[in-house]
């Protein structure tokens, strides 16, 4: 595997479900990300977490809790989600650097329905 | 206040048509500006960094600039296999802000 991986591709679930998205990065980054993309929509970022360490959570809600067991997985655990939730969810990685410039390499997304 | 904006919204151009996307920011102190091409249902495919007012990257068809307001994406003699939305996203301290992206679809 190289890049940035995340399954699934696709997942469909009711508003009483519990679900997890996993994200997976082959670049021996110490950042990961998840982001939120709804149709025509600026990337929406959720969660950063810089060396295994929540370091932003953009307001999101509590209905998506974010779990960064090391460096190379980040996980995105999902319960009782509305309609609205629905979205294709994107994990990114980079090696962030003090003072540097931030390359995102993002994976392939996971589209999440809420029905 | 919307930090990024790109246009248009969407471009429909014959193959060979060259053309040019947008994109604005506000951003008082860029650390990079980011191009990147995301195919539909796919994530974004990373193009170009750029870093100072003045500087030019290029690959295969695609020629990105930048000035302290703005930066192009010049597409030249563009192919069917160029169609894609095209996100633009400016780094101000270690976060990435996008814009909503330019749709570009080459017709043959």
């Amino acid at each position: 595997e190289t890049g940035v991986t995340q399954t699934p591709r696709h997942l469909v679930m009711g508003m009483t479900n519990k679900k997890s998205l996993k994200c997976e990065q082959h670049l021996g980054h110490n950042a990961m990300y998840w982001y939120k993309q709804s149709a025509k929509k600026p990337l929406e970022l959720m969660f950063v977490y810089n060396f295994k360490e929540q370091t932003e959570n953009n307001s999101v809600p509590s209905r998506f809790s974010p779990e960064c067991p090391n460096s190379s997985h980040l996980f995105l655990h999902l319960h009782t989600l509305q309609p609205e939730d629905s979205a294709l969810y994107l994990c990114a990685s980079s090696q962030l650097l003090k003072g540097g410039t931030d390359t995102q390499y993002f994976g392939p997304g996971t589209r999440l329905t809420v029905l | 206040e919307d930090q990024v904006t790109q246009s248009p919204e969407a471009l429909r151009l014959q193959e060979g048509e060259s053309s040019s996307l947008n994109c604005s920011y506000t951003v008082s102190g860029l650390r990079g500006l980011f191009w990147y091409r995301q195919d539909p249902g796919k994530g974004p495919e990373f193009l170009f960094t750029l870093y100072s007012a003045g500087e030019e990257k290029e690959k295969e068809r695609l020629k990105a600039t930048l000035t302290k307001k703005e930066s192009f994406l010049h597409i030249t003699a563009p192919k069917p296999e160029d169609s894609a939305t095209y996100l633009c996203a400016v780094q101000e301290s270690y976060k990435l802000s996008f814009g909503a992206g330019t749709t570009v679809t080459v017709r043959a």
